[in-house]
């Protein structure tokens, strides 16, 4: 299994650049979701989705849109980059039921200037 | 809501010392609650869950934390610190309520001085 799996690694985006962060999971989890960590506030959920063709909001959803075609995949995307969305941005994903442990991504470390 | 307190964002150990890490949930009900820690440049990997079993939980490298539901805490310790364990801890809640979303706490970075 390769586990949770995210491209690309480092990106770098100039203001107002849209982009997709890739993930994609091989474990047959239902739930899914994005974190973005940032210095001294730990990780903040983005979006999250607990099947395909199913999507919700997290905590801090503005800028950011998600879709769950695949129990596989579950990109997101930047519509419009702001120096704000410079971060570090993980995925995770587990089985929706049971003892929720998740399993994190290596991350996609983000510049927006 | 669910938030998480952690207390100290930097907490430095001799090795070979005890490591305790701190941390405080706020939760109406009993949530499942977990330790990950994070290596430089790389993702989170769970240390450890309490899930409604056993109070003191065992997870890997030689951590345990102690679910203490009247004072709200879940505590990481290790009785003696290797170099090998600097990194940067956080605790997360989830809630009981069908969804699988974590709210982590803003995380306490060890540094063990040999």
């Amino acid at each position: 299994n390769a586990g949770v799996t995210q491209t690309p690694k480092f990106q770098v985006l100039k203001t107002g650049q849209s982009m997709t962060l890739q993930c994609a999971q091989d474990m047959n989890h239902e739930y899914m979701s994005w974190y973005r960590q940032d210095p001294g506030m730990g990780l903040r959920l983005i979006h999250y989705s607990v099947g395909a063709g199913i999507t919700d909001q997290g905590e801090v959803p503005n800028g950011y849109n998600v879709s769950r075609s695949t129990t596989e995949d579950f990109p997101l995307r930047l519509l419009s980059a702001a120096p704000s969305q410079t971060s570090v941005y993980f995925c995770a994903s587990s089985f929706a039921s049971g003892t929720y442990e998740q399993y994190f991504g290596p991350g996609t470390r983000l510049t927006v200037t | 809501a669910q938030s998480v307190t952690q207390l100290g964002s930097h907490v430095s150990v001799s090795e070979g010392a005890l490591v305790l890490l701190r941390c405080n949930y706020s939760s109406s009900v009993p949530p499942y609650l977990f330790w990950y820690v994070q290596y430089p440049n790389q993702g989170l990997q769970l240390l450890l869950k309490y899930t409604s079993a056993a109070t003191l939980v065992k997870g890997i490298n030689g951590f345990e934390a102690e679910f203490k539901k009247s004072e709200t805490s879940f505590h990481l310790t290790k009785p003696s610190a290797h170099m090998s364990d600097a990194a940067e801890y956080f605790c997360a809640v989830s809630e009981q309520d069908g969804a699988n979303n974590l709210f982590f706490g803003t995380g306490t970075r060890l540094t063990v001085i040999p």
